[in-house]
C-alpha cells in the first residue's frame, strides 16, 4: 500500500534559523511528490513539486526540496525561516499508475519563535 | 476565473440528517476529487472522478456518495450523517502536474 510518513508532528524553530521538514514515502510506482502548506482555517497552497529531472526543486516563498530515491525521501528545506512561515505542512505523493490520486502525510505543524 | 469553489463553507448537522456538499471548477479539468481532513491524519481521499460520467472509491468512501453532474460539478452526499463524519472536506480538480484545491467545507455533526 502507498503511504507517506512525516515523522515530526510539531517543529519549533527560531525566526532566522534554518528549517528541514522530513517526508518519507512507500510507493509501488515511480512517484511524483508535492509539498503543500496550510495556514489555520485556510485551504492548501502548493509550495513545490517534483516529477522528474533535477532532484533539487525550488518552490515559492524560498522553499526547496530534494528527492532522494535511495532513501525514499523528499525533505523540505528553507535556509532562514520567517514568522509568516508558521503553518502546517503536508507532503503528498501520487503516480499515474494509481490514477493520479494523492496520498498525504499526516502533516507537520511549524511554530516560529521570535 | 474562480478556480475551485465549494458550498457551503460551514454546516452543522444532527446525526441522521442528510446533506450534499457542492463543488464546481471553471478550469475545464477532467479529474475531480473529494478529500476529508482530520487532525493528525492529513487528507484522505473519499471519492474521485477521472472524467465526466465516471466515479471511483478512494480510501474512505463508507457513508458517502458522489455525483459527477457534468464536467464542472462534483457533489458529495452524506445520506445519514454520523459524528465520525465531522471533518473539513476539500474538493480538488487536476490537470497533469497539479491539483487545485477548493477552500474547504467545515462540517460538524452533532
Amino acid at each position: 500500500a502507498q503511504s507517506v510518513t512525516q515523522p515530526d508532528i510539531h517543529i519549533t524553530v527560531s525566526e532566522g534559523a534554518s528549517l528541514e521538514l522530513r517526508c518519507n514515502y512507500s510507493y509501488g510506482a515511480t512517484p511524483y511528490l508535492f509539498w503543500y502548506v496550510q495556514s489555520p482555517g485556510q485551504g492548501l497552497q502548493l509550495l513545490l513539486k517534483y516529477f522528474s529531472g533535477d532532484t533539487l526543486v525550488q518552490g515559492i516563498k524560498g522553499f526547496e526540496a530534494e528527492f532522494k530515491r535511495s532513501q525514499s525521501s523528499f525533505n523540505l528545506r528553507k535556509p532562514s525561516v520567517h514568522w509568516s512561515d508558521a503553518a502546517e505542512y503536508f507532503c503528498a505523493v501520487g503516480a499515474r499508475e494509481y490514477g493520479n490520486k494523492l496520498v498525504f502525510g499526516a502533516g507537520t505543524i511549524l511554530r516560529v519563535k521570535s | 476565473n474562480a478556480g475551485v469553489t465549494q458550498t457551503p463553507k460551514f454546516q452543522v448537522l444532527k446525526t441522521g440528517q442528510s446533506m450534499t456538499l457542492q463543488c464546481a471548477q471553471d478550469m475545464n479539468h477532467n479529474s475531480m476529487y473529494w478529500y476529508r481532513q482530520d487532525p493528525g491524519m492529513g487528507l484522505r481521499l473519499i471519492y474521485y472522478s477521472a472524467s465526466e460520467g465516471t466515479t471511483d472509491k478512494g480510501e474512505v468512501p463508507n457513508g458517502y456518495n458522489v455525483s459527477r453532474l457534468n464536467k464542472r460539478e462534483f457533489s458529495l452526499r452524506l445520506e445519514s450523517a454520523a459524528p465520525s463524519q465531522t471533518s473539513v472536506y476539500f474538493c480538488a480538480s487536476r490537470v497533469p502536474g497539479q491539483h487545485y484545491f477548493g477552500p474547504g467545507t467545515r462540517l460538524l455533526v452533532l
